[in-house]
């Protein structure tokens, strides 16, 4: 079966460019979740999704990141403007429901603002 | 709130030593799950393994063994006979269950554990 799937694997660009991440979830998953991890903090959860619903964005940064789930196998990471402290790994991954709460996750976005 | 933590930062042994990394956590639920994840150098994050509260059974899978102790808050990852394929970055993650049952959904991971192993 195929994973989580994620594109682009890596992105590069320049501040003030739009960047849209995209994310593939496992068929059949529920759940959906954003992650970003840096150096400084770690893995940081951004949002998560239940059947297409946002559920929590406390995590994300600030209004330049949104995130969409406009159906069951396609969700998006959007940050625009893009700044250099973007630069991160930005991870999706997905969960089954009830009884499964294993988290799996994708091969991550490099992203890359100069 | 909870917290994860895995105090060693960074840990090296050479192959065929056996070696603990640490995770203690702190949760006011009373029934929560523990996870342990791998990410190697190819950046990917691997899921391990997952323990419910209420089994503290320890739990074997070849060369890892798990060490939940409720008493402790601890939930110790151990690699006996170490590989160089063992290096990566190791991750505890916690989440919790309200009392209602309902899930929070996130997991709350800790700072990870570098392990290196040299031939």
């Amino acid at each position: 079966d195929a994973g989580v799937i994620q594109s682009p694997r890596h992105e590069v660009t320049e501040m003030g460019q739009e960047v849209t991440l995209r994310c593939k979830p496992i068929s059949g998953h529920d759940y959906l979740f954003w992650y970003r991890q840096t150096m400084m903090r770690g893995l940081e959860l951004l949002i998560y999704f239940n059947n297409n619903v946002p559920i929590d964005d406390s995590g994300m940064p600030e209004d330049r990141f949104s995130a969409k789930m406009p159906n069951a196998s396609f969700s998006t990471l959007k940050i625009q403007p893009s700044e250099p402290r973007d630069s991160a790994v930005y991870f999706c991954a997905s969960r089954a429901g009830t009884g499964h709460y294993e988290q799996y996750f994708g091969p991550g976005t490099r992203l890359t603002v100069t | 709130a909870q917290k994860v933590t895995q105090a060693q930062t960074e840990i090296s042994v050479v192959e065929k030593e056996d070696v603990t990394l640490d995770c203690v956590y702190e949760t006011r639920d009373t029934t929560y799950y523990l996870f342990w994840y791998k990410q190697p150098p190819s950046g990917e994050l691997v899921f391990l393994i997952r323990r419910n509260s209420f089994d503290e059974q320890n739990e074997i899978s070849g060369r890892y063994s798990w060490n939940f102790q409720k008493s402790t808050s601890s939930f110790n990852f151990t690699i006996t006979a170490s590989q160089v394929v063992d290096s990566a970055v190791y991750f505890c993650a916690l989440r919790g269950v309200n009392a209602g049952g309902t899930s929070y959904g996130k997991l709350t991971f800790g700072q990870g554990t570098i392990l290196t192993v040299h031939p």
